[in-house]
C-alpha cells in the first residue's frame, strides 16, 4: 500500500463546475496536509494547507480533512482553464520529521 | 523576494560521469530539502538540512549521492558516478522554522538525464 494515494486521472471538468480531488494516506500519525499545484515543467506551488479535521476555505479552494478516515480532499469551485494542472497531495508526520510524503498527483483538465 | 532557484535546469550526461546540482534557497530559510521524481513515480524525499547540518538523510538512495550545504546558504547535490536509474527531476525546497505545517517552497527542479 502506498503511503499517499491519489487517482492519477486525468480528471476532466467543465469550466465553471466544481473539481473534486481526493487523497488518502496510510500513517495515522500524520499531522499536516498540503495541496500543491504543478504546471508542466514548473515548481510545485503550495495552494492549501490543513491540520485540523473539517473544512478550510481560501477563495475558490476548500480543503477537507477527515483524520478518522485518513482522507483529505481539495475542492475547486468555479473551475477556470488556468486551474488545469497536476495537483499533488503531500503529508507530513509531525514536528521533528519535516519530510513531505507525496502522492503521484492528479492531472486536472478544465474544459472551456 | 526571490524564490528557490536551481541550476542547471537541465543536464544530460553519460553513465559514469559526475554531475553537481545547485540549489539557492529563499533568503533567511534555515531549512533546505532535496527531493527527486523519477519517471511515473511520486516525488520522494532525499534529505533535509537545517543550516549546514544534515537533519535527515534517510531518503538518500546510496553513497553515490553527496549533498553539502557549506555555510548554511546554498546547497549542492553531487552524483558520482551517475547511473541510468538516477535520471529524473531533482527538486529543492526551503522553509523557515520547524513549526508544524511550515510550508516548503519548491524550485523548478533540475531535469537530469543519464545516457
Amino acid at each position: 500500500q502506498k503511503e499517499v494515494e491519489q487517482n492519477s486521472g486525468p480528471l476532466s471538468v467543465p469550466e465553471g463546475a466544481i473539481a473534486s480531488l481526493n487523497c488518502t494516506y496510510s500513517d495515522r500519525g500524520s499531522q499536516s496536509f498540503f495541496w500543491y499545484r504543478q504546471y508542466s515543467g514548473k515548481s510545485p506551488e503550495l495552494i492549501m494547507s490543513i491540520y485540523s479535521n473539517g473544512d478550510k476555505e481560501d477563495g475558490r479552494f476548500t480543503a477537507q480533512l477527515n483524520k478518522a478516515s485518513q482522507y483529505v480532499s481539495l475542492l475547486i469551485r468555479d473551475s477556470q482553464p488556468s486551474d488545469s494542472a497536476t495537483y499533488l497531495c503531500a503529508v507530513k508526520l509531525n514536528f521533528g520529521n519535516e519530510k513531505l510524503t507525496f502522492g503521484t498527483g492528479t492531472r486536472l483538465t478544465i474544459i472551456p | 523576494e526571490a524564490g528557490v532557484t536551481q541550476f542547471p535546469s537541465h543536464s544530460v550526461i553519460e553513465k559514469g560521469q559526475t554531475v553537481t546540482l545547485r540549489c539557492d534557497p529563499i533568503s533567511g530559510h534555515d531549512n533546505l530539502y532535496w527531493y527527486r521524481r523519477v519517471m511515473g513515480k511520486e516525488i520522494k524525499f532525499l534529505l533535509h538540512f537545517v543550516k549546514e547540518s544534515k537533519q535527515d538523510e534517510s531518503g538518500m538512495p546510496n553513497n553515490r549521492f553527496l549533498a553539502e550545504r557549506t555555510g548554511g546558504t546554498y546547497s549542492t547535490l553531487k552524483v558520482q558516478p551517475a547511473e541510468l536509474e538516477d535520471s529524473g527531476v531533482y527538486f529543492c525546497a526551503s522553509s523557515q522554522g520547524q513549526h508544524v505545517g511550515q510550508p516548503q517552497h519548491f524550485g523548478d527542479g533540475t531535469r537530469l538525464s543519464i545516457l
